[in-house]
């Protein structure tokens, strides 16, 4: 089956304790991308991946690291975790950017006390 | 600074109407827009697309309506069904270099049957 894969589902940590948040895809696809959801904010773009080894910000990149040294895997990191941080996360993937429609994991519910 | 917008957060229809869900965005370089669906404790899923060059999709019971010199755009439903019941949101990009999409703040749908 089609899909992209986050783990974990819900992760409560402390402010300071580094974590990372894995992302699986099974669909060969080129583009990946973080998103969090904030009440009122809709979904906003943390980095995106053009391919393995090609990374770069999106519009809310402060306080995060990604890597992309396989196609199919693209984690995200927090370093130092900050109460800011609490939100839902996305990993997505698509064949290739532009009018190419993303495929969604089921999302990480993270809280940083 | 929202580029695209969803002003109504929530909408109620009987079973068996039209589901009208409104969208407007303010970038004019957007061209291409879709809708996603999503259900609680999942991640959105593709719904339908559309092209600037073209004012409407179809696809079964779903319609995607484009004003572009209004920048706005509609989803239409019909007939409406209670496992429509879902978060609806808008997202847009610009072709041309896309490596982003933005998305609106959704709309969560309620079909009553």
């Amino acid at each position: 089956e089609a899909q992209v894969t986050q783990n974990p589902r819900y992760l409560i940590t402390v402010t300071g304790k580094k974590l990372t948040v894995t992302c699986s895809q099974n669909m060969n696809h080129e583009y990946m991308s973080w998103y969090r959801q904030d009440p009122g904010l809709g979904l906003r773009q943390i980095y995106y991946s053009m391919n393995v080894e090609v990374t770069d910000k999106g519009d809310v990149p402060e306080g995060y690291k990604v890597s992309r040294k396989e196609k199919r895997n693209f984690p995200l990191i927090l370093e130092s975790p900050s109460p800011n941080q609490t939100s839902l996360y996305f990993c997505a993937s698509s064949l290739r950017r532009g009018n190419s429609p993303l495929h969604f994991g089921n999302g990480t519910r993270l809280t940083v006390t | 600074d929202q580029q695209v917008k969803q002003n109504s957060p929530s909408l109620s229809v009987q079973e068996g109407r039209i589901s009208i869900l409104n969208c407007d965005y303010t970038n004019s370089m957007f061209d291409y827009f879709l809708w996603y669906k999503k259900y609680p404790a999942e991640g959105p899923t593709f719904l339908i697309s559309i092209s600037s060059i073209k004012d409407k999709n179809e696809d079964g019971r779903f319609t995607v309506f484009l004003n572009k010199s209004a920048k706005h755009l509609s989803l239409h439903i019909v007939p409406s069904q209670p496992g429509d019941s879902a978060v609806y949101f808008c997202a847009a990009s610009a072709q041309t270099g896309a490596n982003n999409l933005f998305f609106g703040t959704g709309t969560r749908l309620t079909v009553i049957p």
